[in-house]
């Protein structure tokens, strides 16, 4: 079954605006991961989070977790054209092989 | 240089074929991972192995083998090709699967299509 559920599906902005985007999950993790994904081409890495932390940032990203909720967002701020992309939200799960389970994905699109 | 690589880009086949995608990483990673993304992008792993050994083998048909020579290279074959198989097949690696090393790296993604 899947771990990870975003939402919205699709979100469509104005260059400049902040991208919010929600994954929620269901078991325990070990970290939670995001990643984009421009048309026709590979998963790129964005940021983890473990577990005990509740907030990270990387450049325009800021990633939380709640763990209480079993929710992650992930922020992009100041959004451009080149964020259009397909975001995806990954559980490692605790105790599987360290395996990654990933959500349906956001589809991210940004006005110039 | 390309850090995860594939080959084909781009695979046409009639049912009932064999075929091969062909995997390569040069990051010096120890671990290496088969996904597959339907029509609708969902993401679900198929294969993983570390230092040439499988660890991951999801509910996958066993038309389906993968196949490691070493660390570096992760095949994957496919028999008896059906309609459903058609999706993209990306390969990704990782450097391990300890803690502070699980960013997985992708490749560009193979695109399958059967007729």
């Amino acid at each position: 079954s899947q771990q990870g559920e975003e939402d919205p599906q699709a979100l469509s902005i104005q260059e400049g605006e902040n991208a919010t985007m929600n994954c929620s999950y269901k078991t325990s993790i070990n970290n939670l991961q995001w990643y984009r994904q421009n048309s026709g081409r590979g998963l790129v890495h964005l940021i983890l989070i473990r577990s005990n932390e509740r907030e990270k940032h990387s450049g325009r990203l800021r990633v939380t977790l709640d763990t209480s909720k079993k929710s992650s967002s992930l922020l992009i701020t100041a959004s451009r054209a080149a964020d259009t992309a397909s975001y995806f939200c990954a559980t490692d799960v605790r105790g599987a092989n360290s395996k990654l389970t990933f959500g349906k994905g956001i589809t991210l699109s940004v006005r110039p | 240089d390309t850090a995860v690589s594939q080959t084909p880009k781009y695979l046409v086949t009639q049912m009932g074929n064999d075929k091969s995608i062909k995997c390569e990483q040069n990051l010096g990673h120890d671990t290496m991972y088969w996904y597959k993304q339907d029509s609708k992008k969902f993401l679900k792993i198929m294969f993983s192995y570390n230092n040439k050994e499988l660890i991951i083998n999801e509910t996958v048909p066993n038309r389906f083998s993968p196949k490691s020579p070493d660390k570096a290279h992760l095949n994957l074959h496919i028999n008896s090709l059906e309609l459903g198989d058609s999706a993209v097949y990306f390969c990704a690696s990782s450097q391990d699967r300890r803690e502070g090393y699980e960013t997985q790296y992708f490749g560009p993604g193979t695109r399958l299509l059967v007729l």
